[in-house]
């Protein structure tokens, strides 16, 4: 099975500052990569998908990169409306779609 | 308007079965393949269970297999979960959720607002 890692678990920012999490694979995915961020007691929200293309009505300060084993997200500048719980999400091993454990952003 | 809503959680003792369903609106429902995410309280997410577009190919994760089935009707535009011989780690949020693409399995991009079941004597 792939095991999905994330660091940092969490993160405390100011507003406009940049944030990076990354997120890897304990093997190779390509680029079968997403992006999701959750609010407490909500449904997590796609952000990005194939490691980098951004989900329609997402604002463009949300990017990601990599391939293979390492990804990255990236919030250009850090809005009041970006706190929650971001996970990574592999979806090489089909049937088998694993979440990486989440990285709590909080706004200072 | 494009959204998905599931009913049918509540409490429920160990060893009992309860039936989830996740009622489509707003797309055309069979074109796409469905899941079920689910969230034990303060943790993180955990896919358990695929359906394909026609409801022939089915989907479980390794820690729900042989408990959960996994169901729709395209006629009613819903999705089921029937969960049985339930314990306390099945104590969770459960999502049901879109595939992205008619045709794709990258991720999933239509989210349910979830349904609590908490399991307990």
């Amino acid at each position: 099975d792939i095991q999905m890692t994330q660091s940092p678990s969490s993160v405390s920012a100011s507003v406009g500052d940049r944030v990076t999490i990354t997120c890897r694979a304990s093997q190779d995915i390509r680029n079968w990569l997403a992006w999701y961020q959750q609010k407490e007691g909500k449904a997590p929200k796609l952000l990005i998908y194939a490691a980098s293309t951004l989900q329609s009505g997402v604002p463009s300060r949300f990017s990601g990169s990599g391939s293979g084993t390492d990804f990255t997200l990236t919030i250009s500048s850090l809005h009041p409306d970006d706190f929650g719980t971001y996970y990574c999400l592999q979806s090489t091993t089909v049937p088998a779609w694993t979440f990486g454990p989440g990285t709590h952003v909080e706004i200072k | 308007e494009v959204q998905l809503l599931e009913s049918g959680g509540g409490l429920v003792q160990p060893g009992g079965s309860l039936r989830l369903s996740c009622a489509a609106s707003g797309f055309t429902f069979s074109s796409y393949g469905m899941n079920w995410v689910r969230q034990a309280p303060g943790k993180g997410l955990e896919w358990v269970a695929g359906v394909g577009r026609s409801g022939e190919s089915t989907y479980y994760a390794d820690s729900v297999k042989g408990r959960f089935t996994v169901s729709r009707d395209n006629s009613e535009n819903t999705l089921y979960l029937q969960i049985n011989s339930l314990r306390a780690e099945d104590t969770a949020v459960y999502f049901c959720a879109r595939f992205r693409l008619p045709l794709g399995l990258d991720s999933f991009d239509l989210w349910g607002q979830g349904t609590l079941i908490t399991v307990s004597s």
